[in-house]
């Protein structure tokens, strides 16, 4: 079946742009997930919903970071004000049981962000 | 709070021969562990689980690990190793004792093969 995908691929903005990444989980998980993989490092957790509702955005590093997901399936992260610093690798994951000890989180390709 | 580290940034071992990729975790509960693979511009892929049934799991290609709590481990181990091996390889604990929804990546193990 169909896996968790994301858009685009890849995303070159100059500083100060705002940005959308697009996640698909896949069908039936009704959890997602967003990380951020800096190169050379393993993914650091931004925001978790269950649902349509953020479940735990402790991750989110400041508020130019916000993401939604208003039907409960496709979810957006929206960088607003990009930096320099921002550009990493972007992951999306999604699970079927979340909130359990058994939760196990699928991944998408990831959205490669530059900020020039 | 729960951490993982993975004690070796780069492992390199001969095709046909074992690997080991080691990991400790840190936590103040039974955590559930587990073992991700990253291929090249590709995405993360689940090895194999540990969420405390038996200590030994055994996952995908070959691949499985233990889970020792009285050394606070969860080392990766494959008996022969194979060309397509070669990958970055992330061992991982859930940040809190009932629910495996919020994980912690270790910095991972880059796993070179050589011919």
């Amino acid at each position: 079946g169909a896996g968790v995908s994301q858009t685009p691929s890849n995303k070159v903005t100059e500083k100060g742009k705002y940005v959308e990444l697009r996640c698909d989980p896949i069908s039936g998980h009704t959890a997602l997930y967003w990380y951020r993989q800096s190169l050379g490092q393993g993914p650091e957790f931004l925001i978790y919903f269950q649902g349509t509702g953020a479940a735990d955005d402790s991750g989110l590093p400041n508020d130019r970071f916000f993401a939604v997901r208003p039907e409960g399936s496709v979810s957006t992260l929206k960088i607003q004000r990009t930096e320099r610093g921002d550009s990493a690798v972007y992951l999306c994951a999604s699970s079927l049981n979340p909130g359990t000890s058994t939760d196990t989180q699928y991944f998408g390709p990831g959205t490669r962000l530059t900020v020039l | 709070a729960q951490s993982v580290t993975q004690l070796d940034s780069h492992v390199s071992v001969s095709e046909g021969t074992p690997v080991l990729l080691r990991c400790n975790y840190s936590s103040s509960y039974s955590p559930s562990l587990f073992w991700y693979v990253q291929h090249p511009n590709k995405g993360l892929q689940l090895l194999l689980k540990y969420t405390s049934a038996a200590t030994l799991v055994k996952g995908i290609n070959g691949f499985e690990a233990e889970f020792k709590k009285s050394e606070t481990s969860f080392h990766l181990t494959k008996p022969s190793a194979h060309m397509s091996d070669a990958a970055e390889y992330f061992c991982v604990v859930s940040a809190s004792d009932s629910s495996a929804s919020k994980i912690i990546f270790g910095s991972g193990t880059r796993l070179s093969i050589r011919p």
